[in-house]
């Protein structure tokens, strides 16, 4: 067990929907990520926060977006959502910033999101 | 970015230790190499990682050729539950020490065979 949790661990919707993922980090963690694995496109980043702040973004489309709270925990919202958009959804939270080179990232056990 | 080369799957014994080789023939001084696994079913977990020196740690040990340009995971002693797809990743430190997300490859199928 990591210590991240996320929340659903499946999720089914339609074409068009959107949905939004949770994510717990361990504690004491500041900085959380995003990733998304397809079969086809393998294990993407999508974005990090920092103690409530966007701090990197990688292959992100623009239905997409995220946010951290005050009490660190972060939610990845999906829009318009598309078939290709089924995916496993992962989310990882690390100390901080700062050192981050050599920080691990714990990984959560992910959210599955099938689009139909 | 710089890339990393890995053999798409290999095969080890039980109790055997195994080698896993990458590739990064572009890799700048500033880049370190990052070693992830990925368990069946499950979110990938960190491994190792080092800059020039080779490194130990109680899951594994990393060895980094001296022009940097490839490295080799070893796992002194594999079990069953070291079967999973390890992967190679190279992180470029930001000023002040910070670092981007982390970029998947392909990664390497590790098979134990009992």
């Amino acid at each position: 067990d990591s210590g991240v949790t996320q929340t659903p661990k499946h999720l089914i919707t339609a074409t068009g929907q959107r949905v939004t993922l949770r994510c717990s980090p361990r504690s004491g963690d500041l900085s959380v990520y995003w990733y998304q694995q397809s079969l086809d496109q393998g294990l993407q980043f999508l974005i990090q926060y920092y103690n409530g702040e966007e701090r990197a973004k990688g292959n992100i489309l623009e239905r997409f977006s995220a946010q951290q709270f005050p009490d660190l925990h972060s939610e990845l919202n999906l829009s318009s959502l598309e078939l290709g958009d089924s995916a496993l959804y992962f989310c990882a939270s690390s100390v901080g910033v700062a050192s981050n080179i050599h920080n691990e990232q714990f990984f959560g056990p992910g959210t599955r999101l099938t689009v139909l | 970015d710089a890339k990393t080369t890995q053999p798409n799957s290999m095969e080890s014994n039980e109790e055997e230790p195994v080698h896993l080789p990458c590739n990064h023939s572009t890799i700048s001084g500033t880049d370190y190499i990052h070693w992830y696994r990925q368990l069946p079913s499950q979110g990938p977990e960190y491994v190792i990682h080092g800059l020039t020196s080779n490194v130990n740690n109680r899951m594994a040990s990393l060895a980094i050729a001296e022009d940097r340009k490839s490295s080799t995971l070893i796992l002194h002693r594999a079990t069953l539950r070291d079967a999973a797809v390890y992967y190679c990743i190279l992180r470029v430190m930001f000023r002040g020490g910070g670092a981007d997300g982390l970029t998947f490859g392909k990664g390497t199928h590790l098979i134990i065979q009992p």
